[in-house]
């Protein structure tokens, strides 16, 4: 099993619209938890943390939920700068970063 | 500007040949990683290291070597060993603490390594 398992996409969704990403991790012990944005062709650059409490940065919303090792990110009123690819990450532990597969997100006109 | 810089950022080799891929940070970061990225894949990590002179094993170091003589620099070697060297490299640094509370790398652009 993959430590981190994020469904790849893409998913096409229409401007305005909500869309939501999932991502579950295997290690139990994981200690802190990101959604990093990734554009075509560029470095990965770190989008927001995830926290148990919910934590919101204007139209995006992170949510984790540790006993069922989960994490998710929610986009409201989708642009069309939003699409790219949304990494789940995880600290595991000693400064390492796991880093999920990646959904890949297309917003249309 | 502080950030981090790799070189080149495309570049082709023949099989059997040692490539190495430079990655410079003035961040002041005492972290630094290397980490492989495929189609369809995430990234993965090669090897990464804490403070000078020392430096660990990632998940898929065979056919990589790596030194940490400066705190900026922290150069990957990609070696003849390594058997599926064509990929997206990437180099990133963080403050210790930083990677543990804010999940921060600060990653450059990228290498770009094609084997012919």
């Amino acid at each position: 099993r993959k430590e981190v398992e994020q469904d790849p996409g893409p998913f096409n969704v229409p401007e305005g619209a909500t869309v939501a990403f999932n991502c579950t991790y295997s290690n139990s012990a994981s200690q802190s938890f990101f959604w990093y944005r990734q554009d075509c062709r560029k470095e990965p650059k770190l989008l927001m943390s995830v926290y148990s409490s919910g934590n919101e940065d204007g139209r995006f919303t992170a949510q984790l939920n540790r006993a069922s090792q989960y994490i998710s990110l929610l986009i409201r009123d989708s642009k069309l700068s939003d699409s790219a690819t949304y990494l789940c990450v995880v600290n595991t532990g000693f400064q390492k970063l796991v880093f999920g597969t990646g959904t890949r997100l297309l917003v249309s006109p | 500007d502080g950030g981090i810089t790799q070189s080149p950022k495309y570049l082709f080799r023949k099989e059997g040949q040692n490539v190495t891929l430079s990655c410079e940070q003035n961040l002041n970061h005492d972290a630094m990683y290397w980490y492989r990225q495929d189609p369809g894949q995430g990234l993965r990590l090669i090897y990464y290291s804490q403070i000078v002179n020392d430096f660990q094993k990632g998940d898929i170091a065979e056919g990589y070597s790596v030194s940490r003589e400066k705190k900026e620099s922290f150069p990957l070697t990609v070696t003849s060993a390594q058997k599926n060297p064509t990929a997206f490299y990437l180099c990133a640094s963080s403050n210790l603490a930083g990677v543990a509370n804010t999940g921060e790398l600060f990653f450059g652009e990228g290498s770009r390594l094609t084997v012919l």
